[in-house]
């Protein structure tokens, strides 16, 4: 099912090369950062998360880069693959005390065999 | 293991009728968020609770809306009277606490979603 917007940023990369999901942040007392991967017709799922005092970290195929410098956020999936094909969100937590992300408007990756 | 499980998965009604979503979270979890995406304005936040008690609802759009909480496995996201644009998929989440070396957050698990229509 259609979830996000007719003006996605739309990412082509060939099977089995890397990519980078970029994502730019406005608020610098953000300190949590999350990105979140939503199939079609389904709900975002979890993918990795950093706080503000890293700026990196590592995961599964996955790695996201954090420079607050200039408040960008980076997903780099490696060795990429067909099932990668999806829609990817940053999100950030940005009010103190207030438990809640506020989520990028997510970029479409769509992987060619 | 059941994820979070939301119902109906889709719906379709007529302006001005009653619209109720029904949300399961995981059991244990005792955060729940109710989000809303749309194609203009994305994933936004409605309304969460934290141990069946509404916590923060500034992103519930207006009167109209209302969520309750009864218990730590039920929660529902009622719009009356409905109107075209609320038409949106509201996705329900749940996590634990925060906690742990890592633990300002906590990972949201999303379900399905529910698809509204409101013609």
């Amino acid at each position: 099912g259609e979830s996000v917007g007719l003006h996605l940023p739309t990412l082509s990369v060939q099977e089995g090369d890397n990519s980078i999901i970029n994502c730019a942040y406005s608020n610098s007392a953000s300190d949590y950062f999350i990105w979140y991967k939503q199939e079609s017709g389904k709900g975002p799922q979890f993918i990795i998360d950093i706080r503000s005092n890293m700026d990196k970290r590592q995961g599964q195929r996955v790695t996201v880069l954090l420079n607050k410098t200039v408040k960008h956020l980076s997903l780099q999936i490696a060795a990429t693959q067909p099932g990668d094909s999806a829609v990817y969100f940053c999100a950030e937590n940005n009010e103190a005390g207030r438990r809640a992300l506020t989520f990028g408007s997510g970029t479409r990756l769509q992987v060619q065999p | 293991d059941a994820g979070v499980i939301q119902s109906p998965r889709h719906e379709v009604t007529e302006m001005g009728q009653e619209v109720t979503l029904r949300c399961k979270p995981i059991s244990g979890h005792d955060y729940l968020f109710w989000y809303r995406q749309t194609m203009m304005r994305g994933l936004e936040l409605l309304i969460y609770f934290n141990n069946n008690v509404p916590i923060d609802d500034s992103g519930m759009p207006e009167d109209r809306f209302s969520a309750k909480m009864p218990n730590a496995s039920f929660s529902t996201l009622k719009i009356q009277p409905s109107e075209p644009r609320d038409s949106a998929v509201y996705f329900c989440a749940s996590s634990l606490p925060p906690g742990g070396a890592y633990g300002l957050y906590g990972e949201l698990f999303f379900g399905e979603g529910s698809r509204l229509t409101v013609l």
